[in-house]
C-alpha cells in the first residue's frame, strides 16, 4: 500500500459546484498533514494544515479522521481560480523533517 | 513574508557541465530542502538541512553535491548531469520539527533545469 493515496481525476466540475476530495495515508504513526495547491508550472502552495478538530478557512474545509486514516478538502462555491492540482502530505511519522506527497488531484473549474 | 528565492529560473546545461542552483530565504527558518519534480509528478525529497547540516539524503547520485553556507542559503551543485535529470528543482524551508509536530514547508518558485 503507498503511504499517501489520491484519486489523481481529473475532477471537472462547473463554477459554483462543492468539490471535496480524499486522501487516505498508510502509517497511524503520521501526526501532521497538509493540503498544498499547485498551478501549472508553479511551486507547491501551503493551502491548509490539517488539525484533528478540522479547520476551515473561508470555502475552503479541511478534516481529519484518524481511525480511518484519511483526510479531506471541501471547497465550497467553487471559483474558476481554484482550477490547480490539490496535494495531499502527510509526515511518515511523529516529528518527520520528510513529507510524503501524494499524486495530487487536477481540479477544473469551469465558467 | 514567506518568501523562498531560487536562481536561476531556468538553466539548459551540458552532460559534461558543472552548474549550481542556489536558494535562499529569510524567514528564520532553520530545515531547508532540495525536491526535484518531473512532469505531472508530485515533488520527491532529495536533500534535507536541519541547523546548516545535512539531515537526510535520499539516496541521490552523487552527481547531485549539497552544501548549506549558513542557516539562509542553500546550494545544488550539479555535475556530469544525465538527460533524465532535467526537472524542475525546487527548494523548500520550514521551522525545525518540534516534538511530535512537523512544520509547513514554504516553496521556491523553483529552477527549471534542461540537461542536453
Amino acid at each position: 500500500r503507498k503511504e499517501v493515496e489520491q484519486d489523481p481525476g481529473p475532477f471537472n466540475v462547473p463554477e459554483g459546484a462543492t468539490v471535496a476530495f480524499n486522501c487516505t495515508y498508510s502509517n497511524s504513526a503520521s501526526q501532521s498533514f497538509f493540503w498544498y495547491r499547485q498551478d501549472c508550472r508553479k511551486e507547491p502552495k501551503l493551502l491548509m494544515s490539517v488539525y484533528s478538530s478540522g479547520n476551515e478557512d473561508g470555502r475552503f474545509t479541511a478534516q481529519l479522521n484518524r481511525a480511518s486514516q484519511y483526510i479531506s478538502l471541501l471547497i465550497r462555491d467553487s471559483k474558476l481560480s481554484d482550477s490547480a492540482t490539490y496535494l495531499c502530505v502527510v509526515t511518515p511519522q511523529g516529528g518527520s523533517e520528510k513529507l510524503v506527497f501524494g499524486k495530487g488531484m487536477k481540479l477544473t473549474v469551469n465558467p | 513574508d514567506t518568501e523562498v528565492t531560487q536562481t536561476p529560473k531556468h538553466l539548459v546545461m551540458g552532460m559534461t557541465n558543472k552548474k549550481s542552483l542556489k536558494c535562499e530565504q529569510h524567514m528564520g527558518h532553520r530545515a531547508m530542502y532540495w525536491y526535484k519534480q518531473k512532469a505531472k509528478k508530485p515533488p520527491e525529497l532529495m536533500f534535507v538541512y536541519s541547523y546548516e547540516k545535512l539531515s537526510i539524503n535520499e539516496s541521490v547520485p552523487s552527481r547531485f553535491s549539497p552544501e548549506c553556507p549558513n542557516s539562509s542559503l542553500l546550494n545544488l551543485h550539479l555535475h556530469a548531469l544525465q538527460p533524465e535529470d532535467s526537472a524542475l528543482y525546487l527548494c523548500a524551508s520550514s521551522q525545525r520539527t518540534s516534538g511530535g509536530s512537523t512544520y509547513e514547508q514554504y516553496f521556491g518558485p523553483g529552477t527549471r533545469l534542461t540537461v542536453t
